[in-house]
């Protein structure tokens, strides 16, 4: 069990440029989670997948940001137009089948917005 | 509106001493879990210890306990015996039983002494 894992670690981008961040859940994991770390904040919600399917949306995922999991395996996040508000670390967690209830964290991908 | 409250931003304990990281939080339902998650610098976060409130015993994790007041909404955590490994920022966080998304607080930076 490799844990869950994130791509890139760290992304520094110009305001208005597109990213993608990609998450690779625990093997069979069923859901998958993006969460929004700003700094000396608690993760905030973004939203999450049971399977490829995308059940719920904060509205902090403005129209700018897209998440999919065509196969419901990995996971994309992209960010189009980015602003300096957008800067943040971008958390991936998964959980079980069975146990839905915990939630197993990636080490994140840091966006910075110049 | 759901809320996690932890009250302390920074703490430090010497080394085999014992602290307790404090943490509220509101809500009108009734079946929920909460959590504790300790996240070590510039790296990920990992689950230390949850708690399903329907039950009335608090839970053990070796070092770590809590204690679990659910008509004051109160969820702290009791680390024993700390260690310099323990030197992190805590997170509290719970769930609505069938949401699947988390709630934090804001952190509480413990230092641990030698």
């Amino acid at each position: 069990d490799t844990g869950v894992s994130q791509d890139p670690r760290h992304k520094i981008t110009k305001r208005g440029q597109n990213v993608t961040f990609r998450c690779d859940p625990i093997s069979e994991h069923n859901r998958l989670y993006w969460y929004r770390q700003t700094l000396g904040q608690g993760p905030e919600f973004l939203t999450y997948f049971q399977n490829e399917a995308q059940l719920e949306k904060s509205r902090l995922l403005s129209d700018r940001f897209s998440a999919e999991r065509p196969k419901g395996s990995f996971s994309t996040l992209e960010i189009q137009r980015t602003e300096q508000g957008d800067s943040a670390m971008y958390l991936c967690a998964s959980s079980p089948r069975l146990a839905t209830d915990t939630q197993y964290f990636g080490p994140g991908t840091r966006l910075t917005v110049l | 509106a759901q809320t996690v409250t932890q009250s302390q931003p920074e703490m430090s304990v010497q080394e085999a001493e014992t602290v307790t990281l404090s943490c509220t939080y509101d809500t009108s339902e009734n079946n929920y879990y909460l959590f504790w998650y300790k996240q070590p610098p510039s790296r990920q976060m990992i689950l230390v210890i949850r708690q399903e409130a329907y039950k009335q015993q608090n839970a053990t994790e070796n070092r770590f306990s809590v204690n679990f007041q659910k008509a004051a909404k109160s969820f702290s955590l009791k680390i024993s015996d700390s260690q310099l490994g323990d030197t992190a920022m805590y997170f509290c966080a719970f769930m609505i039983s069938g949401t699947y998304k988390y709630i934090f607080g804001t952190g509480t930076r413990l230092k641990v002494l030698a």
